[in-house]
């Protein structure tokens, strides 16, 4: 157990909707990362938080976004999905431990848009 | 962008066996970490490794920043050994962010 926590684990929806992946950082943790892992993308790097505030951006479409509370817990927003939406969304943490960027990752939550 | 390249793309290995994953990156890193994702889609931490040798149980890394590579070995691998095997690597210069490479899918059988 990696101490990252991600909910729901899967989810499966229709296109044009919308859904919202939630992502709870180690203890100690303020940096949250969310990673895209499709079958013919591989792991995707989407963004980053640094204690509540946008960090670093990927590949990240318009229609997604995301943002960090003062818990520090993160939600990751998906909008007006498509079919190639269907993914493996990671959620990944770093920060408090001996190895400052040493990230540790979520279980996942797994997009099925049908 | 930073370029990271792992070999080989697939192994097949008999239990018992051992074996060595390499990733290639093209540019300077901060940071590299090896991930194994099991056939259950978890990723785990394997090794926080910019630099020099590990070892944890039959598995161990070495990176080589100056030459820009980093290997994982596996000895007397097990079923449980099966999944993709990643690199990631957080470039020196850009933003803050890794790059994972494609992965080294090992089946150990029995």
């Amino acid at each position: 157990d990696s101490g990252v926590t991600q909910t729901p684990k899967h989810l499966i929806t229709a296109t044009g909707q919308r859904v919202t992946l939630r992502c709870s950082p180690r203890s100690g943790d303020l940096s949250v990362y969310w990673y895209q892992q499709s079958l013919d993308q591989g792991l995707q790097f989407l963004i980053q938080y640094y204690n509540g505030e946008e960090r670093a951006k990927g590949n990240i479409l318009e229609r997604f976004s995301a943002q960090q509370f003062p818990d520090l817990h993160s939600e990751l927003n998906l909008s007006s999905l498509e079919l190639g939406d269907s993914a493996l969304y990671f959620c990944a943490s770093s920060g408090g431990g001996v190895n400052y960027n040493e990230q540790f990752f979520g279980p996942g939550t797994r997009l099925t848009v049908l | 962008g930073i370029q990271v390249e792992q070999s080989p793309p697939d192994l097949i290995l008999q239990e018992g066996a051992n074996s060595t994953l390499r990733c290639n990156f093209s540019d300077s890193v901060n940071n590299l970490q090896w991930f194994h994702q099991n056939p259950w889609g978890q990723l785990i931490n394997l090794f926080y490794i910019p630099s020099g040798t590990k070892q944890n149980g039959r598995l161990s890394a070495t990176t080589v920043a100056t030459e820009r590579y980093s290997l994982l070995y596996i000895s007397s691998s097990q079923t449980t050994d099966s999944g993709v095997y990643f690199c990631a690597v957080f470039p020196t210069s850009g933003t803050y962010k890794y790059i994972f490479g494609t992965g080294t899918r090992l089946k150990v059988l029995a």
